[in-house]
């Protein structure tokens, strides 16, 4: 059972260049969001997902594109990096019907610098 | 809207000493608490949490109790070693009308040494 697997591990991109992450998992959850880490702030929501199909918006989404085809992935595009989007990316995905109680499981974290 | 505030570190002890780690939340209804963990290099696992008001939530030798009259979610330990060495987040779930998110503080790291 692999739980959340993302891809790259690390990645430099210089500024204007697009770029996608890879995110999946193996455990049916409907539930799929990606996260940023930057030091001092915490972890903020950049997009979610309830289901293949349906996606929205989370805290902090500007710069940032997402779709969900499959229960499995849930890639995060980058359509024009910027020096700002340097950060650390978690993916993360639980089940839907557990509600606000249930427990999320996330990736091991992709490490991206915009130079 | 939601928000969670945890005591800045790191903090450092020594092995066998006593931890606490403060949480304080706002929530405008009744969210669940959790804590996480994140050692070096790899992502969050969940440590423990509490869904309602008085629920203690253990694992490993953690512990915190929902306190709603203090908003309060501290993590305590009473024997730390080594290996508990980690960046430790405190977050809060809520189901709300933009969906259901988890909010973070900023985490606290621990260091723990011989």
């Amino acid at each position: 059972n692999a739980g959340v697997t993302q891809t790259p591990k690390f990645q430099v991109l210089k500024t204007g260049q697009s770029m996608t992450l890879q995110c999946a998992q193996d455990m049916n959850h409907e539930y799929m969001s990606w996260y940023r880490q930057d030091p001092g702030m915490g972890l903020r929501l950049i997009h979610y997902s309830v289901g293949a199909g349906i996606t929205d918006q989370g805290e902090v989404p500007n710069g940032y594109n997402v779709s969900r085809s499959t229960t499995e992935d849930f890639p995060l595009r980058l359509l024009s990096a910027a020096p700002s989007q340097t950060s650390v990316y978690f993916c993360a995905s639980r089940r839907l019907a557990g509600g606000r109680t249930d427990t999320q499981y996330f990736g091991p974290g992709t490490r991206l610098t915009v130079l | 809207g939601n928000s969670v505030t945890q005591m800045e570190g790191p903090v450092t002890l020594s092995e066998e000493a006593f931890l606490t780690i403060n949480c304080t939340y706002t929530a405008t209804g009744y969210p669940s608490l959790f804590w996480y963990v994140q050692y070096p290099g790899e992502g969050l696992q969940l440590l423990l949490k509490a869904t309602k008001a008085d629920d203690k939530g253990s694992n490993k030798g953690f512990e915190a109790t929902y306190r709603k009259e203090t908003t309060s979610f501290h993590l305590e330990k009473g024997s730390v070693q080594v290996s508990d060495s980690a960046v430790y987040f405190c977050a809060l779930s809520e189901l709300t009308g933009g969906g259901n998110k988890l909010t973070f503080g900023t985490g606290t790291q621990l260091k723990v040494e011989l």
